[in-house]
């Protein structure tokens, strides 16, 4: 089982500011890596797929990176509804995997 | 549009069994994997089982294999879940999904004496 590593766990920061959210494997899941937002009451939202494409809808604050075992989110500039839980998964290898998450919350 | 819609989730007793459907609309049903994923309280995302076009391939998380059961109605455009043998670690949110891009909404189960 390719296990994700998320970190940091928690990541406090306040609106406008930069934020960048890693995911690494334990092996090698090529570009098959997507992003999403968790918000309370709410389906996931894809924000990224294949590592670095961004999803319909989803806006040019959020950005995605990397391939084989280290991949990164990056959120320019932080908006007020930014502030969620993000998690990676990964599709290269039976089973389907998760990241344990990323709370980005305000500080 | 591209629609995902759970049901049958509620309130069981442990080592009991539950149907969850998934009603799905918008999209050719019937070529795609698809698949459900939950989230118990309190805690992240995890993916349950998989089921591909035609049901050629199924897959199950170990913590779920043996006891439920994923299958497909082409033709009423539905996925489920077979249940059975329910702990209270089972309690969560359970999604319907078509990766990478479309869940549904989810269906609450709770797994409580």
């Amino acid at each position: 089982e390719i296990v994700l590593t998320q970190s940091p766990a928690t990541l406090s920061l306040s609106p406008g500011e930069r934020a960048t959210l890693s995911c690494r494997a334990s092996q090698s899941v090529s570009s098959f890596l997507a992003w999403y937002q968790l918000k309370p009451g709410q389906a996931p939202r894809l924000l990224i797929y294949d590592a670095s494409n961004r999803a319909t809808g989803i806006t040019t604050r959020f950005s995605g990176s990397g391939s084989g075992t280290d991949f990164t989110l990056t959120i320019s500039s932080l908006e007020p509804e930014d502030f969620a839980v993000y998690y990676c998964q990964q599709r290269s290898h039976w089973p389907i995997t998760f990241g344990q998450g990323t709370r980005l919350e305000i500080k | 549009e591209v629609q995902l819609v759970e049901s049958g989730g509620g309130l069981v007793k442990p080592g009991g069994s539950l149907r969850l459907s998934c009603a799905a609309s918008g999209f050719t049903f019937s070529t795609y994997y698809i698949n459900w994923v939950r989230q118990a309280p309190g805690k992240g995302l995890e993916w349950v089982s998989s089921i591909s076009d035609s049901s050629s391939f199924i897959y199950y998380a170990d913590s779920v294999k043996g006891r439920f059961t994923i299958s497909r109605d082409d033709a009423k455009k539905s996925l489920y879940l077979q249940m059975n043998s329910l702990t209270a670690e089972d309690t969560a949110v359970y999604y319907c999904a078509r990766f990478p891009d479309y869940w549904g909404q989810g269906t609450l189960v709770t797994v409580s004496s």
